[in-house]
């Protein structure tokens, strides 16, 4: 089945304790991205990825790493996350980042930092 | 800056028509995607427009004025399952991957 993978599904954390949300993708598909969703704010674009080793930054990047290492993979990394980085986050991918290409979102990962 | 508005909430009745306006105000425009979000749920892609005009698919319908800054979503014949947040998103000029999103607009649909 074509689809977007994260993991964990929920996690509550502490304040400053390095984590990784996983992402994967099985559709072959050069372009990847991050969001968050908070209530009244919508999506927000955090990172997103061209292709493999190449990223840039969106709207929202401040306390994220991410990377590219290989197609199907794009780690969402929080060094030292905060309370305000709790949030609902989801990945999205599609085969390329123009023209007409609609994004495929993972489930979702629910953060809360303590 | 960049600003993309959407109404925080419609009502409407099994069966009817409801429309979703979106506007925007961005640096740079390269097409605008409407998706869809149950409660829970992942969004899902509904349309795509990037010249000026009408692209039907179906019971939605998705318009496009680039001169205006202004796309709508209609929703036709209107059932329970169509309760859901519609998502209005530009992608930007500055780069294909670059995108930003409305702050979604609740649709709910009474019997």
């Amino acid at each position: 089945e074509a689809q977007v993978t994260q993991n964990p599904r929920y996690l509550i954390t502490v304040t400053g304790k390095k984590l990784t949300v996983t992402c994967s993708q099985n559709m072959n598909h050069e372009y990847m991205s991050w969001y968050r969703q908070d209530p009244g704010l919508g999506l927000r674009q955090i990172y997103y990825s061209m292709n493999v080793e190449v990223t840039d930054k969106g709207d929202v990047p401040e306390g994220y790493k991410v990377s590219r290492k290989e197609k199907r993979n794009f780690p969402l990394i929080l060094e030292s996350p905060s309370p305000n980085q709790t949030s609902l986050y989801f990945c999205a991918s599609s085969l390329l980042a123009g023209d007409y290409n609609e994004q495929f979102f993972g489930p979702g990962t629910r953060l809360t930092v303590l | 800056g960049q600003n993309i508005d959407q109404p925080t909430e419609m009502t409407a009745t099994e069966g009817a028509i409801v429309q979703i306006n979106c506007t925007y105000q961005t640096s740079g425009f390269n097409g605008l995607f409407w998706y869809q979000q149950h409660a829970g749920e992942a969004p899902t892609f509904l349309s795509y427009n990037v010249l000026d005009g009408l692209e039907e698919k179906g019971r939605f319908s998705s318009f496009l004025s680039r001169s205006k800054g202004y796309s709508y979503l209609l929703l036709k014949e209107l059932q329970m399952k169509d309760s859901a947040s519609y998502l209005c998103a530009v992608r930007l000029t500055d780069s294909w991957g670059k995108f930003q999103f409305g702050a979604g607009t609740q649709v709910v649909v009474t019997p």
